[in-house]
């Protein structure tokens, strides 16, 4: 059965720090990685990952994908109270997504 | 351009009943997905529409059915609710089946079964 697991559940940091949150999976047809960021409700897309080992950049976040050990990771520097949110991995397999269950990253001033 | 709008945001029914949800997607875009979230078993995917065509669908019981309509807007029915069935259901919206980066999700609409 194809799954997405992501670690840690829940993180706890203080403005400033670096966060790394993980994704891993055992999908068929895998196509692409997709990390979103969910705040109250509606997911906003934040990357959007296919090839291995390319790292994907914007402000301080930043996310890398390794098809090699079905691993992804997703990395925020200097966090910010507004940073405060579920981070969803999902995969893209054949036209379906498959959805971790989040990480919910509380970052506290 | 307005994004993806869903309707009602709240609505609380109680066991047995029906209830229909509906989805407006970004203009232009044809492909509607529904999926539910629930805190124990996170976003799961229900089925994709495109063109007025089921194009996927997920594991879930035939309670659940969907429909798209010539202007791409899309209803989610659930049928014989059961308090499982409480959950935020999110749609999103896309040009093409299965479109990654372009899938743009509206604001949910919170079902409670009581």
């Amino acid at each position: 059965e194809d799954k997405v697991v992501q670690s840690p559940l829940s993180l706890v940091v203080h403005e400033g720090d670096t966060v790394t949150l993980n994704c891993s999976y055992e999908v068929t047809n895998f196509r692409s990685l997709l990390w979103y960021k969910q705040e109250k409700k509606a997911p906003t897309f934040l990357f959007m990952l296919t090839s291995s080992g390319i790292e994907k950049k914007s402000g301080r976040l930043s996310s890398i994908l390794d098809k090699k050990e079905l691993s992804s990771i997703l990395n925020i520097t200097a966090t910010q109270t507004g940073d405060s949110a579920i981070y969803l991995c999902a995969v893209l397999r054949g036209q379906n997504f498959v959805f971790g269950p989040g990480t919910r990253l509380s970052v506290l001033p | 351009k307005a994004g993806v709008t869903q309707t009602p945001r709240y609505l609380i029914k109680t066991r047995g009943q029906q209830v229909t949800l509906s989805c407006s997607p970004i203009s232009g875009h044809r492909s509607v997905s529904w999926y539910q979230q629930t805190p124990g078993q996170g976003l799961q995917f229900l089925f994709e529409y495109f063109s007025e065509t089921q194009r996927n669908k997920g594991n879930f019981p035939g309670r659940f059915s969907g429909r798209q309509f010539s202007n791409s807007r899309s209803e989610m029915n659930v049928s014989t609710l059961e308090l499982g069935d409480s959950a935020l259901y999110l749609c999103a919206s896309s040009l093409v089946v299965g479109g990654a980066s372009e899938a743009f999700f509206g604001q949910g609409t919170r079902l409670t079964v009581v």
